[in-house]
């Protein structure tokens, strides 16, 4: 089937630990984005890559870093250096173009205590 | 940071009710509005995406309107279902193919 998958689909950690976030997609898309949600607030952009080997900042990126090195994975690390890691974070994925809806995983929900 | 604005927050309705929230949106280099449909313990899912001033859309009960000159979308939903109850997103691409999603509006249908 395709799709994106996420995991783990919960995740503990110590703080001043840093944590990565897996992401896989077999969409073929070329596009795929983090996002986080916080209780009462909308999703916002972490980072987003629109090729391999390429991406760039969301509206959050601080104490976060991503790499892209294959079309399929867009691993999210959590670092140590972000203040409120504790949160739900999603990853989306998409054709390259304004009309096309994004598809997303099933998230992954973070614990930092 | 675009200001993408949904209301309500939240909200109850019976079963069989007709229900509609508001999305408001930039109108400056607008490019389109996605509607997405979040269900508890699930991945939100695209229900629309529109483009042009006056779009309609419309799947089962639910359909949706889009004024892109004064900036706002409603989503409607017919006779209200309790599997109609999830959080539902909008979010508008201004300019590029980043989205800026709403805080969403949750609605609870109760049988």
């Amino acid at each position: 089937d395709g799709g994106i998958t996420q995991s783990p689909k919960y995740l503990f950690r110590k703080e001043g630990q840093n944590v990565t976030l897996s992401c896989e997609q077999n969409l073929n898309h070329d596009a795929m984005y983090w996002y986080r949600q916080d209780p009462g607030q909308g999703l916002r952009l972490i980072y987003y890559s629109q090729i391999v080997n390429d991406f760039q900042k969301g509206d959050i990126a601080e104490g976060y870093s991503v790499s892209r090195e294959k079309k399929e994975s867009f691993p999210l690390t959590v670092t140590s250096a972000q203040k409120n890691p504790t949160a739900f974070y999603l990853c989306a994925s998409s054709i390259l173009a304004a009309t096309y809806e994004q598809y997303f995983g099933p998230g992954t929900r973070l614990t930092v205590t | 940071i675009l200001n993408v604005e949904q209301s309500p927050q939240s909200l109850h309705v019976q079963e069989g009710d007709s229900t509609n929230f508001t999305c408001s949106f930039p109108s400056s280099n607008f490019y389109a509005l996605h509607w997405y449909r979040w269900e508890t313990a699930k991945s939100p899912e695209a229900l629309f995406v529109m483009t042009l001033n006056g779009d309609e859309k419309k799947k089962g009960r639910i359909s949706a309107t889009l004024n892109t000159k004064e900036g706002y979308s409603y989503l409607y939903i017919k006779g209200s279902q309790p599997e109609d109850s999830a959080t539902y997103l909008c979010a508008s691409n201004n300019a590029g193919n980043m989205l800026t999603f709403g805080g969403g509006t949750r609605l609870m249908v109760k049988p």
